[in-house]
């Protein structure tokens, strides 16, 4: 059973159209992640939230915004696509505090900017 | 700063080979690292967790080992099949900033019939 669910899994917008990817998880984690990915190439991390504590990471654009209304929701909001922005998008989550450390993934959502 | 890196980018195989897959970092101060799966167009499937204490960490055909003080790992696949056949990334999660994972760029493992 899916632990960690995005949607949609594909998206396509225009450019400069708003779009919201959200992420939701039946893991009860206190962690969770937004990633980009780009082909061939290690996913990138935007940001992240431990509970409602929201981390920031110095070279995301401020195109990028996220929420997280509760534990088991995240939305990732990019205001203004642009081409560069074409990636895929990958929320994650794992347990806060020093227990095993695991992350799971979910499926991603595929972003296509025209 | 945490740098992984992952040689060779990628690797082509015949069934049944044996094979290695390498992971390095620099940082020697980790608390885990994991292997992943990723198929194309999909996200990150969980290999193998092997924690800062553990030298290596076994899963059917999959066993990954851990050298902290080399800043090495590796993942060898016994009797690779043409299912093995997708891009198998390394992350490391630091003992301190302990929330933020450093991934690989990848092996793209390519197993032919």
């Amino acid at each position: 059973d899916a632990m960690v669910i995005q949607n949609p899994r594909y998206q396509v917008t225009q450019f400069g159209k708003p779009v919201t990817l959200s992420c939701s998880q039946t893991l009860n984690h206190n962690v969770m992640y937004w990633y980009q990915q780009k082909s061939s190439q290690a996913p990138k991390l935007l940001f992240h939230y431990y509970d409602k504590d929201f981390n920031n990471e110095a070279d995301t654009p401020d195109n990028f915004q996220s929420r997280r209304p509760n534990t088991s929701f995240c939305f990732l909001d990019i205001r203004s696509p642009g081409l560069g922005d074409a990636a895929m998008y990958l929320c994650a989550t794992s347990r806060g505090g020093r227990g095993t450390g695991e992350l799971f993934f979910g499926e991603g959502s595929r972003l296509t900017v025209l | 700063k945490q740098e992984v890196t992952q040689i060779p980018a990628a690797l082509s195989v015949p069934e049944g080979e044996n094979l290695v897959l390498n992971c390095s970092f620099t940082d020697s101060a980790i608390y885990n690292l994991q292997w992943f799966r990723q198929d194309p167009g999909k996200g990150l499937t969980s290999l193998l967790l092997i924690q800062s204490s553990q030298r290596e960490q076994t899963s059917g055909r999959l066993n990954a080992s851990l050298d902290k003080s080399s800043g090495r790992s590796t993942l060898y696949i016994a009797a690779s099949q043409p299912g093995d056949s997708a891009t198998y990334l390394c992350a490391v999660r630091r003992s301190y900033n302990f929330n933020k994972f450093y991934f690989g760029s990848g092996t793209k493992l390519n197993v032919k019939p």
